[in-house]
């Protein structure tokens, strides 16, 4: 069993819908939980991050974390073309800027205009 | 502001031959991670180096790999004896090293072994 599972997708979805992107986990240990978005050839950039249980806001993006199911999300809200891409989620134990990241394998996801 | 630099950014190789991947971290940044991504699957960590340290080579492969980050310079991650297996996708990163700090990646550095 992987530690962390996402479905690859693909997910393709029309301009302007809500985006609902998911990632379980089975390490109890991961406390810091990030999503990165990665344009086709391009290097992931860091979107959000939370820290243990909750839920972050970002503009049209929100991530929730719910460590008693073991389960992340991050919701796109008002889809744009601009938001195709691999979106990856990532997770580990102490922080994320001085330990390694485990991440899912990502999904691609396009928004049909 | 010059992000992670990786070169080069296409690399070809034949079976048998050794590959080197440079990485240029962020101005000030300290610590430097290696990622694998192989098609369809995520990043697989590899190894977090210091200056001149090694922190954590957890995930690097026992044999034909190995990495460093010297005083001076950019990291290496090296590979002799490529296979066709190692054809991949090679993420660098770089951060300041404290927790909450993110790591920047870099554009990635694409091995093809033929």
């Amino acid at each position: 069993q992987k530690e962390v599972e996402q479905d690859p997708g693909p997910l393709s979805v029309p301009e302007g819908a809500i985006v609902s992107l998911n990632c379980t986990y089975s390490n109890s240990a991961f406390q810091y939980f990030m999503w990165y978005r990665q344009y086709s050839r391009k290097g992931p950039e860091l979107l959000m991050y939370t820290y243990s249980s909750g839920n972050k806001e970002d503009g049209r993006f929100t991530a929730q974390v719910d460590k008693s199911s073991k389960y992340i999300s991050l919701f796109i809200r008002d889809s744009q073309p601009s938001d195709s891409a691999t979106y990856l989620c990532a997770m580990s134990v102490r922080g994320f800027g001085n330990e390694k990241l485990t991440f899912g394998t990502g999904t691609r996801l396009t928004i049909i205009p | 502001n010059a992000g992670v630099m990786q070169n080069p950014r296409h690399l070809v190789r034949r079976r048998g031959q050794e590959a080197r991947l440079r990485c240029s971290p962020v101005k000030g940044h300290s610590h430097v991670y290696w990622y694998r991504q192989l098609p369809e699957e995520g990043l697989k960590f590899m190894v977090y180096l210091q200056k001149e340290n090694i922190i954590d080579e957890s995930g690097m492969p026992k044999e034909r790999f190995s990495a460093e980050f010297p005083k001076e310079g950019p990291s290496i991650l090296r590979i002799q004896q490529v296979v066709r297996g190692d054809s991949a996708a090679y993420f660098c990163a770089s951060s300041q090293g404290q927790m909450n700090t993110e790591a920047f990646f870099g554009q990635g550095t694409r091995l093809t072994v033929v």
